[in-house]
């Protein structure tokens, strides 16, 4: 079974710059969920779909991060301006299930490491 | 207060030591518990869930005191191998969102 894909692998911008990482979720998964991880730091949601709709976006910096999963499968994350403090690995995970009290395992992808200069 | 704190780390010990992680999570309406490994460079991966009754997979034992709101992983007859990042991962919410500690380095020498 294919894992979970992510692109790029890495991207180096400057700061001001706009970015996009694109994340193709195990076939079938129906929940898609998209990380950050700064350097010495656990993965923090950024946000979660359920199919086609967000169920959770409360930690994303909306003025200047933007997500979408037009068809229920795979997802767009973007990043316009980048700042420097974005320099993070930019981790997608997909389950069968989310939420309720029988949670699925997360898969995650290799992640797209950024770095803003 | 961070909501899933850990061990700091690093850790360094010899092949087959025995080592142990600790953590705690500030909120008592966390619902499911789990370990994840992360090696350098690499995604996190499940290593294992965290039941109150305590689970053990091979040299790996994990153990959840809900009352202390603590869990712990031991690592028994350690092996090159096991070398990585241990996160611990606290589940809360209707939607289930995994929230992760910082984690703990393990880096075990011949």
């Amino acid at each position: 079974e294919a894992g979970v894909a992510q692109s790029p692998r890495y991207k180096i911008i400057e700061k001001r710059q706009s970015v996009a990482f694109w994340c193709n979720p195990i076939s079938g998964h129906a929940t898609l969920y998209w990380y950050q991880q700064i350097l010495g730091q656990g993965p923090k949601l950024l946000i979660q779909f359920q199919n086609n709709g967000v169920v959770d976006d409360s930690q994303l910096p909306k003025d200047r991060f933007s997500a979408e999963r037009l068809k229920g499968v795979d997802s767009t994350l973007k990043i316009q301006p980048a700042k420097l403090e974005d320099s993070a690995v930019y981790l997608c995970a997909s389950s069968s299930k989310g939420g309720g009290g029988n949670q699925e395992t997360q898969y995650f992808g290799p992640g797209t490491r950024l770095l803003v200069l | 207060r961070k909501e899933v704190e850990q061990d700091p780390g690093p850790f360094n010990v010899p092949e087959g030591a025995t080592v142990a992680f600790n953590c705690t999570y500030s909120n008592s309406a966390s619902q499911s518990f789990f370990w994840y490994r992360q090696d350098c460079r690499k995604e996190p991966k499940l290593l294992m869930s965290v039941y109150s009754s305590g689970n053990e997979d091979g040299r790996f034992t994990a153990q959840l005191n809900r009352a202390s709101q603590y869990i712990s992983l031991l690592i028994r007859d350690s092996k090159l191998s096991d070398s990585a990042t241990y996160l611990c991962v606290v589940i809360r919410g209707s939607q289930g969102n995994l929230i992760f500690g910082k984690g703990t380095k393990l880096s075990v020498k011949p």
